[in-house]
């Protein structure tokens, strides 16, 4: 089945580092890739939509230039939380469709970021 | 529906017992859905899904209802497990919406021996 990788599962960062969170598709082509970020006892928010070679789609209220997300292959997308503040902290997900199957969002195992 | 950001309700059963958690989505366009399980500290795992041409599907243990005249959807838990305790979200998406999936606010599902 297909399987998502995101890495790592938890981070700890400084106020004003950075911080890179990885999200592969190991064995299947993702031509599009979901942020989400969730706080505790919350639901799932999308964050962007990004499309392998073009720039990422933020959805309203999210800063793009905060949240800077790279799809540079049908494997790979990144998100950097860029001059992280405490406030970033919280448990980011990502989602994988799957190329060629109808509708076929497989999720990665999240990562849990915490800024101090 | 779009997350509004509200606390998850609640719901405990009796293990054994059948569970039926619910979902109000607002896009009267969306044209496919899904249920997820989410698990603390976990992403959400695919259960079942359902597209618009149907009002029912049915899995191991598991069956989804869609009604498209109140936006509802339900996903019902047959015979509940200890393993069934977890968060349950419905999410969904529609054809012209850039394949984003949107997810509900989510309920949390308490499975007592």
């Amino acid at each position: 089945g297909a399987v998502v990788s995101q890495h790592p599962s938890r981070v700890i960062c400084k106020s004003g580092t950075s911080v890179k969170i990885e999200c592969r598709s190991l064995d299947f082509q993702a031509t599009t890739m979901f942020w989400y970020r969730q706080f505790p006892k919350k639901s799932l928010m999308l964050m962007a939509t990004s499309n392998e070679g073009s720039k990422a789609t933020y959805e309203q209220g999210v800063e793009k230039d905060k949240f800077l997300i790279n799809h540079a292959s049908l494997t790979l997308s990144t998100l950097t939380v860029t001059s992280a503040h405490p406030e970033d902290s919280s448990f980011y997900i990502c989602s994988a469709r799957a190329q060629g199957i109808n509708y076929g969002y497989t999720f990665g195992s999240g990562t849990r970021l915490t800024v101090v | 529906g779009e997350s509004v950001g509200l606390h998850l309700p609640t719901l405990s059963v009796q293990e054994g017992d059948n569970s039926i958690i619910n979902c109000a989505y607002s896009n009267s366009a969306s044209d496919y859905f899904i249920w997820y399980k989410q698990e603390s500290g976990k992403g959400p795992q695919f259960i079942i899904d359902i597209r618009s041409n149907m009002d029912k599907r049915q899995g191991q243990r598991v069956t989804v209802l869609l009604n498209k005249t109140v936006k509802h959807l339900s996903l019902q838990i047959a015979a509940t497990q200890p393993g069934d305790s977890a968060v349950y979200f419905c999410a969904e998406t529609w054809d012209q919406g850039a394949q984003k999936l949107v997810f509900g606010q989510g309920t949390r599902l308490t499975i007592n021996p």
